[in-house]
């Protein structure tokens, strides 16, 4: 049973560059979630999506930022016009549906990560 | 300020000694997990904790929620070198239902040395 998948592993773009990372959940799946992770700043919260909507966006940044998850194929975190401080790890996480899954995982939105992409940026 | 207080942020102990971890909050959870995190990997579960006073058991982690869940430890006994990585606890509320996104806390990064 395969696990959270996401590619690639290590992105390298230039400033000004468009980065599109790629998360296929865990079979049976129907929740992501993408975070990021900085040294200094720890694991955050960016967006949690179902099945073509959004649900909470609120870690997202305003301006360059998007993702999806359509109804067929992965979930994509797209980065426009990258700058240094986009350089960060980048998570993202699977969860079962209401109805799907471990009672234990439902109730208590245990969440199932990826290995991340590493985004450079130079 | 965070909403989970991790503590110590740094532990570096030698193989076969014991050691507790901290995460800590002024506010209630209905549940709450922890995570291990190895270098260039992502973090993955290892328990989650849902009643006051619980204690569980994984070979040789025990954890433990605190009897108002607002706190939770982690204890590893003989630590091994393999117990090595950067252990996070993370909730997915703040006494409110359990849904959406994880908040983490800074993490415990642990060495053992052998």
């Amino acid at each position: 049973n395969a696990g959270v998948m996401q590619n690639p592993r290590h992105l390298v773009r230039r400033r000004g560059q468009e980065a599109r990372l790629r998360c296929s959940p865990m079979k049976g799946h129907s929740h992501v979630y993408w975070y990021r992770q900085l040294p200094e700043e720890g694991l955050k919260f960016m967006v949690y999506l179902q099945k073509e909507n959004i649900i909470d966006e609120s870690g997202m940044p305003k301006e360059r930022f998007s993702a999806e998850f359509p109804k067929e194929g992965p979930s994509i975190l797209r980065i426009q016009q990258v700058v240094r401080g986009d350089s960060a790890a980048y998570f993202c996480a699977s969860s079962p549906g209401t109805g799907a899954g471990r009672r234990e995982a439902r109730s208590y939105n245990e969440q199932f990560f990826g290995p991340g992409t590493r985004l450079t940026v130079l | 300020t965070q909403l989970l207080e991790q503590s110590p942020q740094f532990l570096s102990i030698q193989e076969g000694e014991n050691l507790t971890v901290y995460c800590n909050s002024s506010s209630v959870f209905s549940s709450l997990q922890w995570y291990r995190q190895e270098p260039g990997e992502g973090p993955v579960l290892l328990v989650t904790v849902v009643t006051g006073g619980e204690v569980k058991k994984l070979k040789r982690l025990t954890f433990q929620f605190g009897d108002a869940r607002k706190d939770s430890s982690l204890h590893i006994t003989a630590a091994q070198p393999g117990d090595t990585g950067l252990y996070l606890c993370a909730t997915a509320n703040a006494g409110g239902t359990s849904y959406g996104k994880l908040t983490f806390g800074q993490g415990t990064i642990l060495t053992v040395h052998p």
